[in-house]
């Protein structure tokens, strides 16, 4: 099982353009998550899905979108990237339990 | 407003040096305490969870704690492999996290 697939690894942007950070996960999960990572900052949450069809905001939203068509793959999308959004990315699964399984995250520069 | 704050933000020992890392917080309605471990360039990893104060979890080197306002996490004669960010999160209303410790154990 390779558990949580981030893709990519790592990307540079220019500041407007957009881009789809892939989260892809093979054990079955009805609860994913996403979230940045800031320097000297805490884990802070984008977007989370209970389950395919469903999605919420998180802390912070502003900028992103995502969708859950089904229960492998949790997409972010950043439209009209800006320097602010500079961070790295996780993406995360949950059975339930509230013990969080995470990717290997995406390293996002926003030049 | 929920938090969640860790301390010291970094931490050098030498090996076999014994040591505490804090992480206390201020949350409504706690459901749960959890640590993780994270390796440069790769995503957290789950330790454990605390439910309740005075509760205790081991795992090889690792102990935690939890009381009703901070968790400790007591390394005992920790090993360089023991070198990582150590992140503290809290769920009470949403799932909180620490900014974490940078732990570095030197041989």
């Amino acid at each position: 099982n390779a558990g949580v697939t981030q893709t990519p690894k790592f990307r540079i942007l220019k500041i407007g353009q957009s881009m789809t950070l892939q989260c892809t996960q093979d054990m079955n999960h009805n609860y994913m998550y996403w979230y940045r990572q800031d320097p000297g900052m805490g884990l802070k949450l984008i977007y989370y899905s209970v389950g395919a069809g469903i999605t919420d905001k998180g802390e912070v939203p502003n900028g992103y979108n995502v969708s859950r068509s089904t229960t492998e793959d949790f997409p972010l999308r950043l439209e009209l990237a800006a320097p602010s959004q500079t961070s790295v990315y996780f993406c995360a699964t949950e059975t339930g339990t509230e013990k969080l399984f995470f990717g290997s995250g995406t390293q996002l520069s926003v030049l | 407003e929920d938090q969640v704050t860790q301390s010291p933000e970094a931490l050098r020992l030498q090996e076999g040096e014994s040591s505490s890392l804090n992480c206390s917080y201020t949350v409504s309605g706690l459901r749960g305490l959890f640590w993780y471990r994270q390796d440069p360039g790769k995503g957290p990893e789950f330790l454990f969870t605390l439910y309740s104060a005075g509760e205790e979890k081991e795992k090889e080197r690792l102990k935690a704690t939890l009381t009703k306002k901070e968790s400790f996490l007591h390394i005992t004669a920790p090993k360089p492999e023991d070198s990582a960010t150590y992140l503290c999160a809290v769920q009470a209303k949403d799932m909180r996290f620490g900014a974490g410790t940078r732990l570095t154990v030197k041989p």
